[in-house]
Order: C-alpha cells, then sequence, then structure tokens
C-alpha cells in the first residue's frame, strides 16, 4: 500500500498570507497526485490533479507541485472562503489520501 | 448541472447487511469509472471501491474485499454499494464520487454523502 503523509496537520494562517501545504508519498507515484478542499459538512472539492493541474473553476491562488514522492499545495493569497481542511491523494495505485491539513484562522 | 444522490444509509447491527444507491444525473454515466469514498465523521477520507464505465471490472480496498460489492445500472443512472458483514469500523459517511473517463482514480464531483451507522 501507498502512505501518503501531508505536513503540518495544522497551519494557523491570516487572510492574504502564502500558505503551503506539503505531502510526502511512501513510494513514487510520478504525478499522479490530486488535492481537494473539504469544509465543514461538506463533501471534497478536487482542486487540482496530476500534481499541478488546475481543476476548472478553481480560483488561480491555487497551485500545485511536485513529482515523485514530494508534494506540494500553496495558495498564493489565502481568501475567507480558503479556511478549510486539504487533502493529498494519490491515484498511482488505487487512490490513497492523506490524513489532512486544517487551515485555520491565526 | 452534474449530481450524484446517495440513499440507504441507517443504523445496522453488526453482522448485517446494508445497501447504498447513487442516482445520477447531468452527465454521461456509462462513460465514467465511477467510485465509493468513506469518511469517518472528523476523520480522514478513505476510497473503498471503483468500478468501470461498462460495468466488467471492480476493484476494493483490502479492508472491504470479500464484504462489499459494488455495482450499476447503467439503463437508470445508478451506482450501488451492498454491505455484507458490517463491522463497527464499518460506520462512516458514505460519498459516491466521480472518476475519469480514462481509468485515473481521482474524483472530480460528489455527492453529499450518506450516513451508516454499525451498532448493537
Amino acid at each position: 500500500d501507498i502512505q501518503m503523509t501531508q505536513s503540518p496537520s495544522t497551519l494557523s494562517a491570516s487572510v492574504g498570507d502564502r500558505v503551503t501545504i506539503t505531502c510526502r508519498a511512501s513510494q513514487n507515484i510520478n504525478s499522479w497526485l490530486a488535492w481537494y478542499q473539504q469544509k465543514p459538512g461538506k463533501a471534497p472539492n478536487l482542486l487540482i490533479y496530476k500534481a499541478s493541474s488546475l481543476e476548472s473553476g478553481v480560483p488561480s491562488r491555487f497551485s500545485g507541485s511536485g513529482s515523485g514522492t514530494e508534494f506540494s499545495l500553496t495558495i498564493s493569497s489565502l481568501q475567507p472562503d480558503d479556511f478549510a481542511t486539504y487533502y493529498c491523494q494519490q491515484y498511482h495505485l488505487d487512490g490513497t489520501f492523506g490524513q489532512g491539513t486544517k487551515v485555520d484562522i491565526k | 448541472e452534474e449530481q450524484l444522490v446517495e440513499s440507504g444509509g441507517g443504523l445496522v447491527q453488526p453482522g448485517g447487511s446494508l445497501g447504498l444507491s447513487c442516482v445520477v444525473s447531468g452527465f454521461n454515466f456509462n462513460s465514467y469509472w465511477m467510485h465509493w469514498v468513506r469518511q469517518v465523521p472528523g476523520k480522514g477520507l478513505v476510497w473503498i471501491s471503483r468500478i468501470k464505465g461498462d460495468g466488467t471490472a471492480t476493484f476494493y480496498a483490502d479492508s472491504v474485499k470479500g464484504r462489499f460489492t459494488i455495482s450499476r445500472d447503467n439503463i437508470n443512472n445508478r451506482l450501488y454499494l451492498q454491505m455484507n458483514s458490517l463491522r463497527a469500523e464499518d460506520t462512516a459517511l458514505y460519498y459516491c464520487a466521480r472518476g475519469t473517463t480514462s481509468g485515473a482514480t481521482y474524483f472530480d464531483r460528489w455527492g453529499r454523502g450518506t450516513l451508516v451507522t454499525v451498532s448493537s
């Protein structure tokens, strides 16, 4: 099984901050990685696929990078609507999610 | 509008069975791999099963293999999950999710979920 480890688990930030979340895979997954945003009581929402491809309709302040085993999601200027939990997910072999990173208000 | 709506959740005793359903609309259902993903409230997401657009291939997470069965009805645009031999650790919110036409296992459309509680 491929394990996905996100860091940090919680991130406190302010509106306008640049925020980066990292995700590490236990083995090489090439670029087969997606990122999701989830708000309380809602289903996840796809942000990024294939490590760096922005899903249609997602604001351009979200970006993804990385390949192999190290990946990151960056929000260039945090907006009030961005306070949520973020998950990475590998799809090199089935689909395994990271444990999540909660972005809350500093 | 693309929609996925799950139903069938509820309270079931350990060892019991339950069937979930997901009705979809707004897209060409039989072209897409479809998935079930679950989430214990307050916890992370876990992929549990997928089925090819034509229904000819299915895959399961080890945690549910042999107990759960995924199926689909492409005439009526429905996805199913039959859950047998349920355990307390199967308690979760179950999401129906749309995959891709290529088979890549990421999810661009989700339902709101249906809650399954396994308890005596």
